[in-house]
């Protein structure tokens, strides 16, 4: 079974400009989670989409948004980047069943902003 | 707030000796309690889960409301433990809140 995967791998941008991440989720799997590893401040939450829907968000400014589309891929989209949003990006996707939720962290992107 | 609190940032044991790893949490409520690893060059995964009760790769960790603790253990370290455990937490919101992580290194 494939894993859930992110392009790309790394992304350099300046300051100001605008960064989309992408996640594929496990097969079958329809939320798909977004968390920023930032330097310093640990794995952070950002955002939780199921069904096509953003069902609930971090505590980060309205420049840190999204989408999910049909399939169930995701995408993140960081506006106005400023240096402190070079983190890592993981992406997690995430099945429910009897024994509860498990998410499935893919390997991330690595955002450089100069 | 929840808030997931793991006070050691580095911990090192030698093969064979016992291993805890301290995970505090704050949660007004019932939180399902995790533990995930990330090996070197790998990605993060779960390493157990509270309400299984498993024992993964010898480790198991129980949760003890009281002390709203979820501390995980191991009662011989091998030197293929070495990597970074982060305890978690969720709700009914269903993210993960994080702790800051805990490097250990196994010492041969």
């Amino acid at each position: 079974e494939a894993g859930v995967t992110q392009s790309p791998t790394h992304l350099i941008k300046t300051r100001g400009q605008q960064a989309t991440l992408r996640c594929s989720p496990i097969s079958g799997h329809t939320s798909v989670y977004w968390y920023q590893q930032a330097l310093g401040l640990g794995l952070q939450f950002l955002l939780w989409y199921d069904e096509g829907e953003e069902r609930n968000r971090g505590n980060f400014p309205p420049r840190f948004s999204g989408r999910q589309f049909p399939n169930y891929s995701s995408e993140l989209n960081v506006n106005a980047l400023e240096l402190e949003d070079s983190a890592l990006y993981l992406c997690a996707s995430s099945l429910i069943t009897g024994g509860g939720e498990t998410q499935y962290f893919g390997p991330g992107t690595r955002l450089l902003v100069l | 707030a929840q808030r997931v609190t793991q006070p050691e940032k580095l911990l090192s044991v030698f093969k064979g000796a016992p291993v805890e790893l301290k995970c505090n949490y704050s949660y007004s409520g019932s939180p399902e309690l995790f533990w995930y690893v990330q090996y070197s060059r790998q990605r993060l995964q779960l390493l157990l889960r509270h309400i299984s009760r498993e024992s993964i790769k010898g480790f198991t960790a129980d949760l003890n409301k009281g002390e709203t603790s979820f501390h995980l253990k191991k009662p011989f370290a091998q030197e293929e433990d070495s990597a970074m455990y982060y305890c978690a937490l969720t709700r009914s919101a269903r993210q993960l809140t994080f702790g800051s992580g805990t490097q250990l290194t196994v010492l041969p």
